[in-house]
């Protein structure tokens, strides 16, 4: 089963930022938090992770709490190609096998 | 890189017919992984290889599924015989091996995935 809970949708206006939560409250002290999100018809992308401090590339921002039980993905200015279903992933990392996607939550950006 | 490339892209096959599905990772990638994703259960791990080998293969439902990884750049996922309840869409996946403290290359690179529907 997936350790974390997302809200199952979400609307955010184009050009806004879309703040996307995460709880994790049993994350172990040394599972990454991930971030990949599905856009219709295609496999899973990856968008960002992290382990206790913020992090930020050109796709995202990563917010993780201070005792690391949730994180918030920050899209700065969401645009419609962000549609997407988003999921918050805790674990050792892909090659341990362990990335168990959850439900998600999904993204509709509107014009 | 062209990235990870799936064949077919959909499948259409009657119920107690062999299905196999055809992955090519990304070069260089040593982990390939196979899964899932169906609108009840979501996106699960079937099996996953590194260097080659498989590593874990707790997620593969049955014995009608069989996956195999004869060289780095090539793997199939096999259903034999297949039912309508394996209809899916099944993704291939790749990555490297974790460098440093904070795994900074630790990511998964999926393909567009083989819609297969089983009549």
């Amino acid at each position: 089963d997936a350790k974390t809970t997302q809200p199952p949708s979400m609307d955010c206006a184009e050009g806004r930022a879309a703040n996307l939560p995460c709880n994790h409250s049993t994350i172990s002290g040394n599972e990454y938090v991930y971030w990949y999100r599905q856009i219709h018809s295609q496999g899973p992308q990856y968008i960002i992770h992290g382990l206790k401090n913020n992090e930020t590339n050109e796709m995202a921002s990563l917010i993780i709490t201070e005792d690391r039980k949730s994180s918030t993905l920050i899209l700065p200015h969401a645009t419609l190609r962000d549609t997407a279903v988003y999921y918050c992933i805790v674990g050792y990392g892909g090659s341990q096998g362990n990335l168990i996607f959850g439900k998600g939550t999904k993204l509709s950006v509107k014009p | 890189d062209a990235g990870v490339i799936q064949s077919p892209r959909h499948e259409v096959t009657e119920m107690g017919q062999e299905v196999t599905l055809r992955c090519k990772p990304i070069s260089g990638h040593d982990y390939l992984f196979w899964y899932r994703q169906t609108m009840m259960r979501g996106l699960e791990l079937l099996i996953y290889f590194n260097n080659n080998v498989p590593i874990d293969d707790s997620g593969m439902p049955e014995d009608r599924f069989s996956a195999k990884m004869p060289n780095a750049s090539f793997s199939t996922l096999k259903i034999q015989p297949s039912e309508p309840r394996d209809s899916a869409v099944y993704f291939c996946a790749s990555s490297l091996t974790p460098q440093g403290a904070l795994a900074t290359n630790e990511k998964l690179f999926f393909g567009s995935g083989t819609q297969l529907s089983v009549l």
